[in-house]
């Protein structure tokens, strides 16, 4: 089975502080995504990555940055936390382009006081 | 991308079979149909997806008729376990895999 990680379950951080989630994959995906999820508004596409170094834009790229140095390892950095930026964050994978299906972690829910 | 309406919610008792219907009236002719379950605190699951016609697998169907301006995922027999959020979406799976989830149906099972 695929399976992606990620780095907290819970995370509680305050306004202004540099943080980081982190994803790992292990089925040698090309493609890992991050979304954040809030009640109503569903899932949205924050950035994506098609391969090591390369990233894109998702829906609501403001206010984060995102790192992929290796295949397996996708960081979302939020440079200095806002209260707003307070959610569920997804992280998944995917094979390939060809694909739909996109493999999730279980989330982070970060708190920002 | 194309935009998805789905019911906010559907009700429904266990051993029923529950449609659930989703309209994407601008869809692209590349675009594929795809269905998503969540269960609270989980990330999303990927339960199926198709091009037109029908699709089976081992835990649902999707109905796709010939115009593809919507679609139904059909659970069978549904248990309390069924009971999540169930998020439609369309994309053009080779042009970036940017999928866009809406607010999703969600579904409760009773006995």
């Amino acid at each position: 089975d695929v399976k992606v990680t990620q780095s907290s379950r819970y995370l509680v951080k305050r306004t202004g502080e540099k943080v980081f989630l982190e994803c790992v994959q292990d089925m040698d995906h090309e493609n890992m995504f991050w979304y954040r999820q809030d009640p109503g508004l569903g899932l949205r596409l924050i950035y994506f990555s098609y391969d090591v170094k390369m990233k894109e834009k998702g829906d609501i790229p403001e206010g984060y940055s995102v790192s992929r140095e290796k295949k397996e390892r996708f960081s979302l950095i939020l440079e200095s936390a806002s209260t707003n930026q307070t959610s569920m964050y997804l992280c998944a994978s995917n094979r390939d382009r060809r694909y739909n299906e996109q493999f999730f972690g279980p989330g982070t829910r970060l708190t920002v006081l | 991308l194309a935009k998805t309406t789905q019911p906010i919610s559907m009700d429904s008792y266990e051993g029923q079979e529950v449609n659930i219907t989703c309209s994407h009236n601008n869809i692209a002719t590349n675009d594929y149909i795809t269905w998503y379950q969540q269960f609270p605190s989980q990330g999303p699951r990927f339960i199926i997806q198709g091009y037109k016609t029908k699709v089976t697998n081992e835990v649902a169907s999707l109905f796709i008729p010939a115009d593809r301006k919507s679609s139904t995922l059909s659970l069978p027999r549904v248990s309390l376990s069924d009971t999540a959020v169930y998020y439609c979406l369309v994309g053009f799976t080779g042009g970036g895999n940017k999928l866009t989830f809406g607010t999703g149906t969600q579904l409760k099972v009773e006995l």
